[in-house]
C-alpha cells in the first residue's frame, strides 16, 4: 500500500528551465493539493483539484501549472523556474466525499526539495 | 479573513516534562480544527482533529487538544514529552468557503532536551 508518493525527492535545476514534480496516490481520493513550504511562511497552497479535470488556484499559483487527467496523478509544472521557487513541495490528498460532514484529513507525501540555481 | 496564529515559533522542553503548544484562530462559526506534526525530512501527519462534540480531543502519540470557543483556541498538550516528539507542529482550520481546504499556522518547532 504505497499511499501517496512524490518524485523526484530532490531536484536541482537552473533558472528558466521547465520542471515537473510528480504526485501519485493509490487511495482514489477526490481532492489533491500542492503546497510549498518555506521558512517563515509555513505551508502555502499553490493549486488544488477536486476531481479529475477540475483544478483551482490556491494562494500562490503564479509560475505554476497543474493538470489532472487521472484521479491518481496530480503533476505540478514550473514552466520557467526562478530562484524564488526554491522550496520544499508537498503533495497531499483527501477523500472529499460530497455531503461529508466536517472536513477531511489531508494525507501528505514525503515532499520534493527543489533547488533553482 | 480567516487566520491561524501559533504564537510560539520555537519551544524547548526537557524530556518527561509536560507540553502545551498554543493555537488561536479567527473564524465566526464553529471551526474544523486540526493539529499536524512534521518530523525532520518528512511530510505532515495528522495528530488529531476537532469537528464537534466533546471539546477535549484525543490523538495519536499521547497528544490531546482542547477547543475553547471563548478563547478561540485549540491548544495541543502532552503530559510527558519523549525525545522522539521533537518536530514541527502545525495547527490548521478548515476554510469557511470550502472545508476541503485548510488554512495553516506558521508552525511551532519543538526541541526536546535529554
Amino acid at each position: 500500500d504505497a499511499g501517496i508518493t512524490q518524485s523526484p525527492r530532490y531536484k536541482i535545476t537552473e533558472t528558466g528551465r521547465q520542471v515537473t514534480l510528480m504526485c501519485h496516490q493509490t487511495w482514489s481520493h477526490s481532492y489533491m493539493f500542492w503546497y510549498r513550504q518555506d521558512l517563515g511562511h509555513g505551508l502555502r497552497l499553490i493549486y488544488y483539484s477536486a476531481a479529475a479535470d477540475i483544478t483551482d488556484k490556491g494562494e500562490v499559483p503564479d509560475g505554476y501549472v497543474v493538470s489532472r487527467s487521472k484521479t491518481e496523478n496530480f503533476p505540478l509544472t514550473l514552466e520557467s523556474a526562478t530562484r524564488s521557487q526554491t522550496s520544499v513541495y508537498f503533495c497531499a490528498s483527501s477523500v472529499g466525499l460530497a455531503g461529508r460532514l466536517g472536513a477531511d484529513t489531508q494525507y501528505f507525501g514525503p515532499g520534493t526539495r527543489l533547488t533553482v540555481l | 479573513a480567516q487566520s491561524v496564529t501559533q504564537p510560539d515559533i520555537h519551544i524547548t522542553v526537557s524530556e518527561g516534562a509536560s507540553l502545551e503548544l498554543r493555537c488561536n484562530y479567527s473564524y465566526g462559526a464553529t471551526p474544523y480544527l486540526f493539529w499536524y506534526v512534521q518530523s525532520p525530512g518528512q511530510g505532515l501527519q495528522l495528530l488529531l482533529k476537532y469537528f464537534s462534540g466533546d471539546t477535549l480531543v484525543q490523538g495519536i502519540k499521547g497528544f490531546e487538544a482542547e477547543f475553547k470557543r471563548s478563547q478561540s483556541s485549540f491548544n495541543l498538550r502532552k503530559p510527558s514529552v519523549h525525545w522522539s516528539d521533537a518536530a514541527e507542529y502545525f495547527c490548521a482550520v478548515a476554510h469557511a468557503g470550502n472545508n476541503r481546504k485548510l488554512i495553516w499556522g506558521l508552525g511551532t518547532s519543538l526541541a526536546v532536551n535529554p
